[in-house]
């Protein structure tokens, strides 16, 4: 099956922790992209990467780290500096090459809780 | 910055009617829009996209209208069913990534 997959699917961090939230596409799309949604706010964009081994800041990135060393993976740190880091993570994809078809495909979400 | 609205926040209807959920954006410099769907817990499902030069994009029961110089779009559920209570969300792609509006919450009841 092609598709985007994170995991966990549930996380729980205590306070101080690191914690990686992994994301995997097997869709062959050059983008990937980590938002956050919370409750009343819509999805905000943190991290996004069009091609390997580069990323950019979202609006959204003090307290995140991402790399992107091959195309199929895009793993999200959340790190200890995140001060308000419980919220749904989802992670997105979609090629790069006609920008007017580039449909974008989401995967099923992490939901991280802070202890 | 591209600002996405979508409009009503919320909206229940009872099951066969049709319905209209409205998306507005400010720049209309933009390469495409695309609607999507959110279970309760879930990651979002396209539903539709409709590039720049496109006015509208049909699937099934849904149908998608684009107006770039007004900087509108809405999304159209013909005789709608309790299996379409979700949130609705617009995306507009005018740069490096999609701006989201809000969403819309639908809820069909039997």
């Amino acid at each position: 099956d092609g598709g985007i997959t994170q995991s966990p699917k549930y996380l729980f961090r205590k306070e101080g922790q690191n914690v990686t939230l992994s994301c995997e596409q097997n869709l062959n799309h050059d983008a990937m992209y980590w938002y956050r949604q919370d409750p009343g706010q819509g999805l905000r964009l943190i991290y996004y990467s069009q091609i390997v081994n580069d990323f950019q800041k979202g609006d959204i990135a003090e307290g995140y780290s991402v790399s992107r060393e091959k195309k199929e993976s895009f793993p999200l740190t959340v790190t200890s500096a995140q001060k308000n880091p419980t919220a749904f993570y989802l992670c997105a994809s979609r090629p790069y090459r006609d920008r007017s078809r580039n449909e974008q495909f989401f995967g099923p979400g992490t939901r991280l809780t802070v202890l | 910055k591209q600002e996405v609205t979508q409009i009503p926040a919320a909206l229940s209807v009872p099951e066969g009617e049709n319905l209209v959920l409205n998306c507005s954006f400010t720049d209309s410099a933009i390469y495409n829009l695309q609607w999507f769907r959110q279970d309760p817990g879930k990651g979002l499902t396209s539903l539709l996209l409709i590039q720049s030069s496109q006015r509208e994009q049909t699937s099934g029961r849904l149908n998608a209208s684009l107006d770039k110089s007004s900087g509108r779009s809405t999304l159209y559920i013909a005789a709608s069913q309790p299996g379409d209570s979700a949130t609705y969300l617009c995306a507009v792609d005018s740069g490096y990534a999609l701006n989201f509006g809000k969403g819309t919450s639908l809820l069909v009841t039997p």
